[in-house]
Formats: structure tokens, C-alpha cells, sequence
């Protein structure tokens, strides 16, 4: 199993393009989860997934879209990027175990850089 | 105030040292207590868990948990330059019938040096 893979690793951006950012998972994972790591931020969750064609909000959800349509893909969308999106960006996937704590897997990340 | 709080540290200690990591939460429905321990440049794993209070051991790491201050540790014995990375603290609620995405802390920067 390849796990949980993200890409590109790398990305330059302009102020104001856009750019999908690909997470996939190979586990039969149902949820789904995308976060930014920032120096001294640690981790925030920006979108999560519990299952195909259902989505919600984290914690700082503001300027990047998400959609699930298959339970193996978990796209996350900058809409018009901005310098304040720089960041480390990880995708994690999980299976609920009935109430029990929720082991996240993460993917190796995605380096943005908006300039 | 964030839910869960963890300082980040730079925390450098002499190789052989015991370590504590710690962090502080408010929400009292939290039940489970991940570490996760995360390698420069990588994505963060699963080190260790535990339910709701007490102490669990895993080799050289141990988990401890204290419900009635709301602090949660995890101690590292006989540290090796090799445990150098960051360690962050997640917890979640108990759920009936699903699971909740945990909350993570800031985490903590370990360097053990030689």
C-alpha cells in the first residue's frame, strides 16, 4: 500500500493564481482531512471529510475548496492564492472506529510558497 | 485560549536525558490522548495513545494522563539523538458510532544532542 500520497511536493504560486492540491489514499480510509502547519501554529485542520460527497469546515477554512467524490481522493482548491497561504499542507486520512480515537495517517505534505 | 496548548519549545537536552513533553486542554470531554512525533520534513505518526486517565508504557516513552488538572505528559527515557524531532499532543472526544478529527497542540521541538 502507497498510504496516503500528496502532490506536487513543491509549488510557487503568484498572488491571485489558483491551484488543486491532490491527496489520495489507498487504505479504504472514510474520513478524510486536509491541514496547514505553520511555524509555532503547529497543525489546523482546514476541511475534513467523513465520507464521499460529505464535507465541512475546520478551523481556518477561509480561501481554499474542497469536494470528495470518490472515497480515495481528497482535492483541496486555493481559490486566488495570497501570501498568507504559504504554508506546509497535509493531507491525513482515518477510519472511525466505533467511537474510539481516530489514528490520522499523513501524507509527506506539500511545500507552498505565494509570492 | 486555544483548546489545547503545548509549548513548542526548542527543547535540547544531552543525550541519555529524561524528557517531558507536556500539554494543557480545556475541553473536559476530551478522552483520548495521541502523541504524535513528526520528522523534519515528514508528515506526523501515531506514537502513542491512551483512554481517558492513567499511565501507558512503551519501551522507552511513557503516556501519562491527569483528567482532574487537564495535563497530559509523555516522558522519554534514556533519549537518543535519533528521538530528535517534534512531538505534538492531539486529543478527541468519545464518540458513539463514529470518531472525532482530534485537536492538535503546536508542538514540541525535541533536539537530543550527543
Amino acid at each position: 500500500n502507497a498510504g496516503v500520497t500528496q502532490t506536487p511536493k513543491f509549488q510557487v504560486l503568484k498572488t491571485g493564481q489558483s491551484m488543486t492540491l491532490q491527496c489520495a489514499q489507498d487504505m479504504n480510509h472514510e474520513y478524510m482531512s486536509w491541514y496547514r502547519q505553520d511555524p509555532g501554529m503547529g497543525l489546523r485542520l482546514i476541511h475534513y471529510s467523513v465520507g464521499a460527497g460529505i464535507t465541512d469546515q475546520g478551523e481556518v477554512p477561509n480561501g481554499y475548496n474542497v469536494s470528495r467524490s470518490t472515497t480515495e481522493d481528497f482535492p483541496l482548491r486555493l481559490l486566488s492564492a495570497a501570501p498568507s497561504q504559504t504554508s506546509v499542507y497535509f493531507c491525513a486520512s482515518s477510519r472511525p472506529s466505533g467511537g474510539a480515537y481516530n489514528e490520522q495517517f499523513f501524507g509527506p505534505g506539500t511545500r507552498l510558497t505565494v509570492l | 485560549q486555544k483548546e489545547v496548548e503545548q509549548d513548542p519549545g526548542p527543547l535540547s537536552v544531552p543525550e541519555g536525558a529524561i524528557v517531558s513533553l507536556n500539554c494543557t486542554y480545556s475541553n473536559s470531554a476530551f478522552q483520548y490522548f495521541m502523541w504524535y512525533r513528526q520528522y523534519s520534513r515528514k508528515g506526523p505518526e501515531l506514537l502513542m495513545y491512551t483512554y481517558s486517565s492513567g499511565n501507558k508504557e512503551d519501551g522507552r516513552f511513557t503516556a501519562q494522563v491527569d483528567k482532574s488538572s487537564k495535563y497530559i505528559s509523555l516522558f522519554i527515557r534514556d533519549s537518543q539523538p535519533s528521538d530528535s524531532a517534534t512531538y505534538l499532543c492531539a486529543m478527541s472526544p468519545h464518540a458513539s458510532g463514529g470518531s472525532y478529527i482530534p485537536t492538535f497542540g503546536r508542538g514540541t521541538s525535541l533536539i537530543v544532542h550527543p
